[in-house]
């Protein structure tokens, strides 16, 4: 399989414990995404990757969140003290740095629950 | 800002009829891309179709096309011969031209397949 991983796929965890999420991107792909999905709604703009580098911060990412890219492959996005309201699925996607498409390739996202 | 909407939450059809999914977005840019995601439950989101602003002719992709009015800022899906297998969540996204590229997702119109 050749798309986009993300694991796990679901959490159930406490308020105030930390969670970790990680992603896998195409592993030609430099360029990774972490979009946020409440029910009923679209997602949402989190964070932008580029290689290595964290090149974007949605506002919606709170201090609480925290992501990283290392060594431009995968990625973990790590959510400390979570809150009800952090409940959601969290989507990866990747793309190649091309102008033209810039098609984004999505995993199949992690849904997180807090109690 | 750039923004995505579309106002139809549900939209129903009968197997094997046609059905149109409208999106309208605001940009001040001038060239840029538009897409349909398709979002079936439980499984990941796939490109439907994609169009870029500079050219004035509609994508086409089998049984789906869409109507893109760039003067008025709209960019809708149409639907022909629909099938069981289309129903799902469709979000229509404007991906922003420069920069990281990210996408800008609406709220999403579920379809049903009605057989």
């Amino acid at each position: 399989d050749t798309g986009v991983s993300q694991d796990p796929r679901h959490k159930i965890t406490k308020r105030g414990q930390n969670v970790t999420f990680r992603c896998d991107p195409i592993s030609e792909h430099n360029r990774l995404y972490w979009y946020r999905q409440t029910l009923g709604q679209g997602p949402e703009f989190l964070t932008y990757f580029q290689n290595e580098a964290q090149l974007e911060k949605s506002r919606l990412l709170s201090d609480r969140f925290s992501a990283e890219r290392p060594k431009g492959s995968f990625s973990t996005l790590e959510i400390q003290r979570t809150e009800q309201g952090d409940s959601a699925m969290y989507l990866c996607a990747s793309s190649l740095r091309l102008a033209g498409t810039g098609e984004l390739f999505f995993g199949e996202g992690s849904r997180l629950t807090v109690l | 800002a750039q923004t995505v909407t579309q106002s139809q939450p549900e939209m129903s059809v009968q197997e094997a009829e046609t059905v149109t999914l409208s999106c309208t977005y605001d940009t001040s840019e001038s060239d840029y891309y538009l897409f349909w995601y398709k979002q079936p439950p439980s499984r990941q989101m796939i490109l439907v179709i994609r169009q870029e602003a500079y050219k004035q002719q509609n994508a086409t992709e089998n049984r789906f096309s869409v109507n893109f009015q760039k003067a008025a800022k709209s960019f809708s899906l149409k639907i022909s011969d629909s099938q069981l297998g289309d129903a799902a969540m469709y979000f229509c996204a404007y991906r922003v031209p420069s920069g990281t590229y990210k996408y800008i997702f609406g709220t999403g119109t579920r379809l049903k397949v009605l057989a």
